[in-house]
Order: C-alpha cells, then structure tokens, then sequence
C-alpha cells in the first residue's frame, strides 16, 4: 500500500512570512512529485511538478525534492491571504497512477 | 472547452437510485480519470481510459459502479443503487499521453445519497 503523510495541519501564517509544508512517501519507486492547491468547495488545481532531486522555483513557489530520504516540500514566499487554501502532496509512480495525501490546510493571516 | 467539466455539479439521490455522472475532457487529451474524493481525504483512484479503452477500473469499490467512454471523448461514471457511503465528490481529470501523470481536474459532481 502505498503511502503519503503530510505535516499535520492547519498551517497558520502571517501575510509575507514563508509558509513550509512537508511530505514523505512510502514508495521508493516514484517517479514524479506534484503539488496540487484546492479552495475549499473547488477542484484541485496543479501548481508544483518536480522529477528531480533538488529544487525547482516557480514564483513566489519552491518545490524541493529528496528522493534518498523520500521527501518531498513546498515553500511559499511572500505568503498571501489568497494562498489559504488546502495544499495536496501527490505521488506518482511508473504508471499513471497517482497517490494522493490528505493536504494541509493553510490559512495565511491578513 | 479550456477546461475539464463535469455534469451535474451537485446531485441528491435517494437510496437505491442509479446516478449517472459526466465528465467532458480537455480537447485533445487521450487519458481520462476518474477520482472519489471523501470530506477532508485526498481523492481516491477509480478508473483510468486511454481513448475509448478503460485500461483500469481497479479502483472501483463495487460493482455497482460502471464508466464508459464509447467515443474516446467524453464519460460517464453510473452508479446503481447508490447507498448513503458513495455520497463523496467525484472528480474526472485528464491528462495527454506524455504527461499523464500532470493531471487536470474538473470542477467535481458533490454527490449526496439520502
């Protein structure tokens, strides 16, 4: 059974201070991270991809990803009160399937 | 369309009723996915289609539960006799063949079962 843990929220910011949010995965054999957003009531909505170890900056958004220590993160610079949203750390492995986490909800503070 | 989109947005079933659910892909991707998602979860694999092929349906927790894509375009997700646990939303998402795994989601159908 494959398996993604995320930080336990909610994660509360104050607007302008970096928000971290945390993922590790059970599956040594995936291939490729995503990080997907989701409004309360929405659908999810990609944001991040990362196939490589490292990190990957897109924005006010950095993805960072460890595969020997099977982790996998999301910052979020310059936090914004429209960021507040239900983040989802999504796994996936040599095929199309996909493992969601639970998400952690953000709440960044005005 | 610019997006994926799903009909109906909100559906109220009775017990025992059959649903039908649609899912309208972005033009022009060949894979096709359709998610369960329960309040506070992430959502939950179902069914997978390359075209008009269902190349998974593993996910699907009964056989109550049935999808079809006759032209390769759009699906249908049917499920009969619905009981109060298949109230959750369910979510399509698509994808093209070299970035399957960049998947892009429809707006969801909430279903509620009384």
């Amino acid at each position: 059974q494959k398996e993604v843990e995320q930080n336990s929220g909610p994660l509360s910011v104050p607007e302008g201070a970096i928000a971290s949010l945390n993922c590790t995965y059970s599956d040594r054999g995936s291939q490729s991270f995503f990080w997907y957003r989701q409004y309360s009531g929405k659908s999810p909505e990609l944001i991040m991809s990362i196939y490589s170890n490292g990190d990957k900056e897109d924005g006010r958004f950095t993805a960072q990803l460890n595969k020997a220590s099977q982790y996998v993160s999301l910052l979020i610079r310059d936090s914004q009160p429209s960021d507040s949203a239900t983040y989802l750390c999504v796994i996936g492995g040599s095929n199309y399937k996909l493992t969601f986490g639970k998400g952690t909800l953000l709440t960044v503070n005005p | 369309g610019a997006g994926v989109s799903q009909s109906p947005r909100y559906k109220v079933a009775k017990r025992g009723q059959d649903v039908a659910l649609r899912c309208d892909p972005i033009s022009g991707h060949v894979s096709l996915f359709w998610y369960q998602q329960a309040l506070g979860q992430g959502p939950e694999f179902l069914t997978y289609f390359q075209n008009e092929a269902q190349l998974d349906k593993s996910g699907l927790p009964s056989d109550r539960f049935f999808a079809e894509r006759p032209e390769g375009s759009v699906s249908t997700l049917k499920i009969q006799r619905t009981q109060q646990e298949d109230s959750a939303v369910y979510l399509c998402a698509s994808s093209i063949p070299d970035r399957v795994n960049e998947q892009f989601f429809g707006p969801g159908t909430r279903l509620t079962v009384l």
